[in-house]
């Protein structure tokens, strides 16, 4: 696609419940990065993927968080029995490649409200 | 562990003048240094993105300089316009790191340009 495309733009769910948060990234880019963004705070890196694998999953706050990419393209963060600490915008990224020299291009977020 | 700085959080200016916004990195082992404006309720649009070989980058009525050794970057906005006010944000790609390639951000300068 022309660029990073996320969805759904806005959710709004219930305590405990699971959410999935999609993310697809411009064609070809085969790097793919999950950020989050809480209410006056910076971006707080969760997870890289090379391709399908995910060579660093550092940032994941905790293991009811978790991410998948199929064929190299769609990635999907899940986030289960979510809280409410778990509201921010959920920012997806990719680039071609995780050379020095490659731009990365963000999604415009999903924006996550836990009440 | 990389920290990254930008000063002032804030910064109000009438229309015309020319301005800089300032980052500081703990960690000179970079790849590179990306600049990113964010709009409110939006993604991350990047501007401009230097190399750790290169000292600087122009696009339009921005300018961005690196200097690798002291750890400092500034985003030079000429001519300050209405339709600048965002989010500034920084952002370094670490270099040395086996699989992680994540983007350390700052917390980024809220501009705000009055007409």
């Amino acid at each position: 696609g022309a660029g990073v495309s996320q969805s759904p733009s806005n959710k709004v769910t219930e305590k405990g419940k699971d959410v999935e948060l999609r993310c697809d990234p411009i064609s070809g880019h085969t790097a793919l990065y999950w950020y989050r963004q809480s209410l006056g705070q910076g971006l707080e890196f969760l997870i890289y993927f090379q391709g399908n694998s995910a060579p660093d999953k550092s940032g994941l706050p905790s293991d009811r968080f978790s991410a998948e990419r199929t064929g190299g393209s769609v990635s999907t963060l899940t986030i289960q029995r979510t809280q409410q600490e778990d509201s921010a915008v959920y920012l997806c990224a990719s680039s071609l490649l995780t050379g020095s020299g490659n731009t990365i291009y963000f999604g415009e977020g999903s924006w996550l409200t836990v009440v | 562990k990389q920290e990254v700085t930008q000063i002032p959080a804030a910064l109000s200016v009438p229309e015309g003048e020319n301005l800089v916004l300032n980052c500081s990195f703990t960690d000179s082992a970079i790849y590179n240094l990306q600049w990113f404006r964010q709009d409110p309720g939006k993604g991350l649009t990047s501007l401009l993105l230097i190399q750790s070989s290169q000292r600087e980058q122009t696009s339009g009525r921005l300018n961005a300089s690196l200097d690798k050794s002291s750890g400092r970057s500034t985003l030079y906005i000429a001519a300050s316009q209405p339709g600048d006010s965002a989010t500034y944000l920084c952002a370094v790609r670490q270099s040395g790191r086996q699989a992680g390639t994540a983007l350390i951000f700052g917390k980024g300068t809220t501009l705000s340009v009055s007409s």
